[in-house]
């Protein structure tokens, strides 16, 4: 049981290149997150989806596309990176048991964009 | 929306207790939580309080919720050094799926 796992760990984009992150879950849960964190504005959710072929912006979409094709998997793609996307990316999956919703996180990936 | 605030930073000696502090503005959240973050992970659940209780314990942890003011904290007692990390405080709003995070307090213990 591996959990919430990302790919890749680091990465390092120039200004107008696209790239996609890769979250995978394997505990059949429904919810899955995106998130982004910076120093000292803590996790800002990005886009989350609450099932398979389902997705929602968060509270900072912009820039940033998602996909859920299928129930493990979460992809979050940048289409023309920005220095304003460097930031460390977290993926989170979610059980839900009425309105508790218990979070595991993905160890992160690091993005650069210079 | 909801919103979530915290202090940034705490520093305390090994063996002391730390209080970290959180107010949220949505009266309507259900769940709260804590979240622990260690260097270079992602977070992980600390524990949690459902909105009817005052008080939870669980082990070292304490965490005190005050509807009234909307404030939430978590005591720690006898800190060691590997409670070093960064601390979020979450909450839920009632009908929605997501739960909003706060800025983190770093807590920084002192041998």
């Amino acid at each position: 049981n591996a959990g919430v796992t990302q790919t890749p760990k680091f990465r390092v984009l120039k200004t107008g290149q696209s790239m996609t992150l890769l979250c995978a879950q394997d505990m059949n849960h429904e919810y899955m997150y995106w998130y982004r964190q910076d120093p000292g504005m803590g996790l800002r959710l990005i886009h989350y989806s609450v099932g398979e072929g389902t997705t929602a912006k968060g509270e900072v979409p912009d820039g940033y596309n998602v996909s859920r094709l299928k129930k493990q998997n979460f992809l979050l793609g940048l289409e023309s990176a920005a220095p304003s996307q460097t930031s460390v990316y977290f993926c989170a999956s979610s059980v839900r048991d009425g309105l508790y919703y218990e979070q595991y996180f993905g160890p992160g990936t690091r993005l650069t964009v210079t | 929306g909801e919103d979530v605030e915290q202090s940034l930073f705490l520093s305390v000696r090994e063996g002391d207790s730390s209080v970290i502090n959180c107010t949220y503005t949505d009266s309507s959240s259900t769940y709260l939580y804590w979240y622990k973050q260690e260097p270079g992970a992602g977070l992980q659940l600390l524990t949690y309080i459902f909105s009817n209780m005052d008080m939870k314990q669980d082990q070292r942890l304490t965490v005190l919720l005050n509807k009234k003011d909307k404030h939430l904290s978590l005591r720690i007692a006898d800190t060691q050094t590997g409670d070093s990390a960064i601390y979020f405080c979450a909450a839920n709003s009632g009908g929605y799926q997501k739960v909003t995070f706060g800025t983190g307090t770093k807590l920084q213990v002192i041998p």
